[in-house]
This record gives C-alpha cells, structure tokens and sequence, in this order.
C-alpha cells in the first residue's frame, strides 16, 4: 500500500538552531497531516495540522510546510530548545477517512 | 498532564495470565482507538471504536479482546500473551468519527512486558 515517510531518522541540532524535519508521502487522496511530538515515555501529542486547501500554517515556533506538487510535508521548529527533544512523527489522513498513517519517525537531538 | 487516562502505566505479566488495560476520556470524543507501539517505531493501528461500536479490527489476533463500555471508556482484555506481544500500548480519542481527518489525543500508554 502507500506510506509515509521520513528522509532522515535523526536529527542532531544545537540549542538556539531552526530544526527542519521533513516527510514524504505518496498517497495523492492524502487531504489532512499532522506532526506529533512523542518524548521517552510520554504518548504522542499533537503539534500542529494542516489541510490540503493549504500551504503553510504556523504555530507557536513552529511551521508546517506543504508542498502537494512532490507530496513532501516538513516542520520547522525555530530557535530549538532541550525540550524539543523527542521523536517527531507525521500522520496523512486520506480524503474521507479519520484513519492516521503514520510515518516512520524522525529523532530530534538537540545539544545544549 | 494528558486529557486520555491509562491504567496501569507498567504491567508485567505471564504467558497464561490475564489482564486488561483500561482507558478513559472525558473530552466528549467519540472515536477510540488502541495502538500497539514498539521502542522507535510508529504507532500501529489495532482497534476503532466508532459511537461505542468495533468499526475497525487490524487483523488483531483473537489473544487481545476490545471492549466499549460506554464513550468514555475503553479496555483491552489481554490472555494467553506471547513475548513479541511486550510493546508500549496507547489508546487515543478523536472528536468524531465520520468527519474526516482530525487530530487524535492520546494516553501515555501502558508498558507492557510478558515473561
């Protein structure tokens, strides 16, 4: 079937860094991504989401890129902090579903 | 703190034992979910619970047994476990479930680890 991915499993970075993870997908029915942020021991929370009908959307340090053309989603993340320190995972929804895929992960190491 | 309630955070237990893993939610969602989630790897989807009703079963083996109490609450009977079966197990809760893609809350999870 089709699936989500990730280029780079890790992502070493040093405090005060932009961090920039990216995603691939290659399902063209995907209309809605999510990002979630998962830290040892914790469950998934959510960041940040965007719908098709959109390119970009910001939040609070953080943006979502998507760019529909080569089905590639990232998440900046500005001025990167200790705390940013987790596995970040991206999630499509296929039109007319509320059923997740979820990419493999990318670990984000950050250095103070 | 998370919105989605797990009990218990660890769990140990024996091939032959049986437990349940419970999950609760007062957000008013009515959509839930169980995921299996081993170390550094995605979630995996393992049951959907739409309107308290089995909406979705991910070829789950018969060994794990879902259960909806009401809208607030899911369980996870587990028996007759086999060791590959030890991973993190969360559940999550979405607003509705027939409106398309929308974020999911999830639980911290519960630990498990069968001897």
């Amino acid at each position: 079937g089709e699936s989500v991915g990730l280029h780079l499993p890790t992502l070493s970075v040093q405090e005060g860094d932009n961090s920039i993870i990216n995603c691939a997908y290659s399902n063209s029915a995907s209309d809605y991504f999510i990002w979630y942020k998962q830290e040892s021991g914790k469950g998934p929370q959510f960041i940040i989401d965007i719908r098709s009908n959109m390119d970009k959307r910001q939040g609070q340090r953080v943006t979502v890129l998507l760019n529909k053309t080569v089905k590639h989603l990232s998440l900046q993340i500005a001025a990167t902090q200790p705390g940013d320190s987790a596995v970040y995972f991206c999630a499509e929804t296929e039109r007319g579903s509320y059923i997740p895929t979820f990419g493999r992960g990318t670990s984000l190491i950050v250095h103070p | 703190d998370t919105e989605v309630t797990q009990t218990p955070k660890h769990l140990v237990m024996g091939m032959t034992n049986k437990k349940s893993l419970k999950c609760e939610q007062h957000m008013g969602h009515r959509a839930m979910y169980w995921y299996k989630q081993k170390a550094k790897k995605p979630p995996e989807l393992m049951f959907v619970y739409s309107y308290e009703k089995l909406s979705i079963n991910e070829s789950v083996p018969s060994r794990f047994s879902p259960e909806c109490p009401n809208s607030s609450l899911l369980n996870l009977h587990l028996h007759a476990l086999q060791p590959e079966d030890s991973a993190l197990y969360l559940c999550a809760s979405s607003q509705e479930a027939d409106r398309g893609g929308q974020p999911q809350h999830f639980g911290d999870g519960t630990r498990l680890s069968i001897l």
